[in-house]
């Protein structure tokens, strides 16, 4: 069974560009959660995605934004860069709400901003 | 979802038994423990998932006393691969709140030759 994968796995971009990251969660599951971690610093949650819609979003602006498309795969995005947004952006996913046990991690895409 | 506290890092050499502790003091009734394992530029993978009493896998053992304020992760004979950071979670699995996992700073477990 495929795991979740991320691409692409580094992504340089200069401060005020937009940086897209895109994850396709394992089969079967519905849910996909992006995680920002910073060098360093534990996990931080940003943005969780279910059947299309947005359930939940962490403490961040409203430029970190994203969407899940009907094959479940999902997007983030990043508008108007800042240097302290460099950092490993992880993907997950897990099945739908109430039947998941467990959530699975991607490899991770990392962003630097310089 | 309940705070948790665990070491901020330990060490240990290859072949023995390592154990980490999480406080979560203020654990509800419906709330797992979780831990993950993380290693340097992946993502976090699942260890062990328990509620109460023992649970034990594979790769792990997960003990909850009965008050369930507290969990231990252990790690029999653990070798040089499991130099990791390892993180305990809290929460409601069965609750939407759950799937926003919350993670700590963890325990940075290092293993020497």
């Amino acid at each position: 069974e495929a795991g979740v994968t991320q691409s692409p796995t580094h992504l340089i971009k200069t401060r005020g560009q937009q940086a897209t990251l895109r994850c396709s969660p394992i089969s079967g599951h519905t849910s996909v959660y992006w995680y920002q971690q910073a060098l360093g610093l534990g996990l931080q949650f940003l943005l969780w995605y279910d059947e299309g819609e947005e359930r939940n979003r962490g403490n961040f602006p409203p430029r970190f934004s994203g969407r899940q498309f009907p094959n479940y795969s999902s997007e983030l995005n990043v508008n108007a860069l800042e240097l302290e947004d460099s950092a490993l952006y992880l993907c997950a996913s897990s099945p739908t709400v109430g039947q998941g046990r467990e959530q699975y991690f991607g490899p991770g895409t990392r962003l630097t901003v310089t | 979802l309940a705070k948790t506290t665990q070491p901020i890092s330990m060490d240990s050499y290859e072949g023995q038994e390592v154990n980490i502790t999480c406080s979560h003091n203020n654990i509800a009734t419906n709330d797992y423990i979780t831990w993950y394992q993380q290693f340097p530029s992946q993502g976090p993978r699942f260890i062990i998932q328990g509620y109460k009493t023992k649970v034990t896998n594979e790769v792990a053992s997960l003990f909850i006393p009965a008050d369930r304020k507290s969990s231990t992760l252990s790690l029999p004979r653990v070798s040089l691969s499991d130099t990791a950071v390892y993180y305990c979670l809290v929460g409601d699995i069965r609750n939407t709140g759950f799937q926003k996992l919350v993670f700590g700073t963890g325990t940075r477990l290092l293993v020497s030759p």
